[in-house]
């Protein structure tokens, strides 16, 4: 069965270094998505993607992230310059109706 | 107000047990979603509907649209069911998903 890919499943980094989260959804799903969860946290909502857009972001989404979707395959999400607080794990889904499919996630450390 | 209210928070169960988890919501929603969220941490979609009820082996989800409430039921409970049970609603034909904080199942031997 198909499945969603992510990687790195662990990055750590540097407040105010740049990282790129990167995906792969499954190959014939049409919508993208992005969420977090903060340890100890409820997961949360960040972007969701189709056409080639954003179709939706929550109030989380501010100027320091974006999402690409470079080729036919991926799908990233980038933050420019990394705050302590984006420490979280980053899971990417895809979906081709109101389902969804769960990547295992990027563990993301902010030091 | 949390707008997706899941209870209990904490669950421990005998296995065999029956097993039911509760969802509440207050926003008009598209579907209500179950995941299964295990201690690595990996999400895993159990189920979406918008009415009824479905089946899936030893799990059972319901909604009540009237009421915004949801149901996830096990049955023959078994330690490999332990994990977090998240409740979300999805609005809109393909909008964000509004997440519970979830209820931690542990099924003891």
């Amino acid at each position: 069965e198909p499945e969603v890919t992510q990687t790195p499943s662990h990055q750590v980094t540097q407040m105010g270094q740049e990282v790129i989260l990167r995906c792969v959804p499954i190959s014939n799903h049409l919508y993208f998505y992005w969420y977090r969860q903060i340890l100890g946290q409820k997961v949360e909502f960040l972007v969701s993607f189709y056409n080639n857009e954003i179709s939706e972001k929550s109030e989380i989404f501010d100027d320091q992230f974006s999402v690409e979707r470079p080729d036919g395959s991926n799908f990233t999400l980038k933050i420019r310059s990394t705050k302590l607080e984006d420490s979280a794990m980053y899971f990417c889904a895809s979906s081709k109706d109101r389902g969804r499919n769960f990547g295992p996630g990027t563990r993301l450390t902010v030091l | 107000k949390n707008e997706v209210e899941q209870s209990p928070q904490n669950l421990t169960a005998q296995e065999g047990e029956f097993i039911t988890i509760n969802c509440s919501y207050s926003v008009g929603i598209s579907a209500l979603h179950w995941l299964q969220q295990h201690p690595g941490g990996g999400i895993v979609s159990l189920f979406m509907l918008s009415s009824g009820k479905k089946k899936h082996g030893r799990l059972i989800a319901t909604i009540n649209i009237q009421e915004k409430h949801s149901s996830l039921h096990i049955t023959a409970s078994h330690p490999r069911d332990s994990a977090v049970y998240i409740c979300a609603v999805g609005r809109g034909s393909q909008g964000n998903l509004i997440f519970g904080k979830g209820t931690k199942l542990s099924v003891k031997p």
